[in-house]
């Protein structure tokens, strides 16, 4: 079985300050992995996502993620923020074969405070 | 339309009442999802579609619980005998059929909540 653990559930950043949002799986076959944003009052939307190749992706609204299979990481990452990056940052897991069937990790909510 | 939509954006059940909630997936899009967000938790997958045929249905909680997508367009997610434990925002996700490219569009969720 599949699973996502997102470290922290609340991250404070102050405008312009880089942030990382933290995400590590557990699977024993080879993965998918994705970071979906959530904007208040709005439903969830792709940032990025690691299908394979370059472990280093790069997402919307200038936020990146690297993939790294020994320690089972995916974090997610953005050099200077923005008040509007205000939302709660969803990090999810799949097989890389037929099942298309999306595991979660519990969100983590980003506070960009001026 | 421009995204998916659904609908209602609020329903309030009592204990034992039946409900139906719907989604219009974008136009043209194969697959569709039906996942459930309970209150501080991530999304739980319940159930898959592509076109008309339900592929996988191994999240749906119990027998209470129904989806359908009759013309391989619009769904609906049936539950029946509702229980409190049923409240949760219900998420609805359609996507092209790729299996190896997937982006899933979401609605806004149907807030469901069972007094």
């Amino acid at each position: 079985a599949q699973s996502v653990t997102q470290l922290d559930s609340q991250v404070p950043v102050f405008e312009e300050a880089p942030v990382e949002l933290r995400c590590n799986y557990s699977s024993s076959v080879s993965v998918y992995l994705f970071w979906y944003v959530q904007y208040p009052n709005q439903g969830l939307q792709l940032l990025l996502k690691y299908l394979s190749g370059s472990t280093l992706v790069k997402g919307i609204n200038g936020f990146e993620a690297e993939f790294n299979k020994s320690q089972t990481s995916f974090h997610l990452r953005k050099p200077s923020v923005h008040i509007s990056d205000t939302a709660e940052y969803f990090c999810a897991v799949r097989n890389a074969g037929n099942n298309r069937k999306l595991i979660w990790g519990l969100g983590t909510s980003l506070a960009v405070n001026p | 339309g421009a995204g998916v939509s659904q609908s209602p954006r609020y329903k309030v059940a009592k204990r034992g009442q039946d409900v139906a909630l719907r989604c219009d997936p974008i136009s043209g899009h194969v697959s569709l999802f039906w996942y459930q967000q309970a209150l501080g938790q991530g999304p739980e997958f319940l159930t898959y579609f592509q076109n008309e045929a339900q592929l996988d249905k191994s999240g749906l909680p119990s027998d209470r619980f129904f989806a359908e997508r009759p013309e391989g367009s619009v769904s609906t997610l049936k539950i029946q005998r509702t229980q409190q434990e049923d409240s949760a925002v219900y998420l609805c996700a359609s996507s092209l059929d790729s299996r190896t490219n997937e982006k899933l569009f979401f609605g806004s969720g149907t807030q469901l909540s069972v007094l």
